[in-house]
């Protein structure tokens, strides 16, 4: 088993670029997420899928889309890359539908993203 | 607002030495507390998830223990050894959050 793998690792845009960061999970989880993590600040999540065909709003939504392919796949789109958006961006999923998860989530590897 | 606080922000231990740091969260709404341990350049990893008020976990010499009237849990070291070198975070679950804290980044000395 892979466990959650991201896509890229490293991302450089300048201001006004569009990306998509990719993550799958191989796991047969139910929910995903996508966090970021700036110094100083813990993981401030983005936007998570509670289980196939649902999403829903984070703590710091403004800037991204996001989309749950199926059940393996969750991406996140960056419309109109900003510099406030230069981060560590790190996607997650759990057995549970969560987010009232009562069971661990489970890290991809992480993508460092640097807006110009 | 929601917030979840981590207490001391950095730690430096003597190799040996026993240590300990504290999680405040909302005592309200309460699904579970977790625990993850974040080595540098890698991602986080799952220590434990709390749920009842009272817990208490271990997993080799490391613990942990829930209070969820007073919103607080504290995660216990025993013997620090370098490998324990890491960020330890914890994340608040209610029905429709889940909130990490800042974490706590343990060095030990050797």
């Amino acid at each position: 088993n892979a466990g959650v793998t991201q896509t890229p690792k490293f991302q450089v845009l300048k201001t006004g670029q569009s990306m998509t960061l990719q993550c799958a999970q191989d796991m047969n989880h139910n929910s995903m997420y996508w966090y970021r993590q700036d110094p100083g600040m813990g993981l401030r999540l983005i936007y998570y899928s509670a289980s196939e065909g649902t999403t829903d709003k984070g703590e710091v939504p403004n800037g991204y889309n996001v989309s749950r392919l199926n059940k393996r796949e969750f991406s996140l789109r960056l419309e109109s890359a900003a510099p406030s958006q230069t981060s560590v961006y790190f996607c997650a999923s759990s057995v549970d539908p969560g987010p009232s998860l009562l069971n661990e989530q489970f890290f991809g590897p992480g993508t460092r993203l640097t807006v110009l | 607002i929601l917030n979840v606080e981590q207490s001391p922000q950095s730690l430096h231990v003597q190799e040996g030495d026993s240590t300990n740091f504290t999680c405040s969260f909302p005592s309200s709404n309460f699904y579970a507390l977790h625990w993850y341990r974040w080595e540098t350049a890698k991602s986080p990893e799952a220590l434990f998830v709390m749920t009842l008020n009272g817990d208490e976990k271990k997993k080799g010499r490391i613990s942990a223990t829930l209070n969820t009237k007073e919103g607080y849990s504290y995660l216990y070291i025993k013997g620090s050894q370098p490998e324990d070198s890491a960020t330890y975070l914890c994340a608040f679950s209610s029905a429709s959050k889940i909130i990490f804290g800042s974490g706590t980044r343990l060095s030990i000395r050797p």
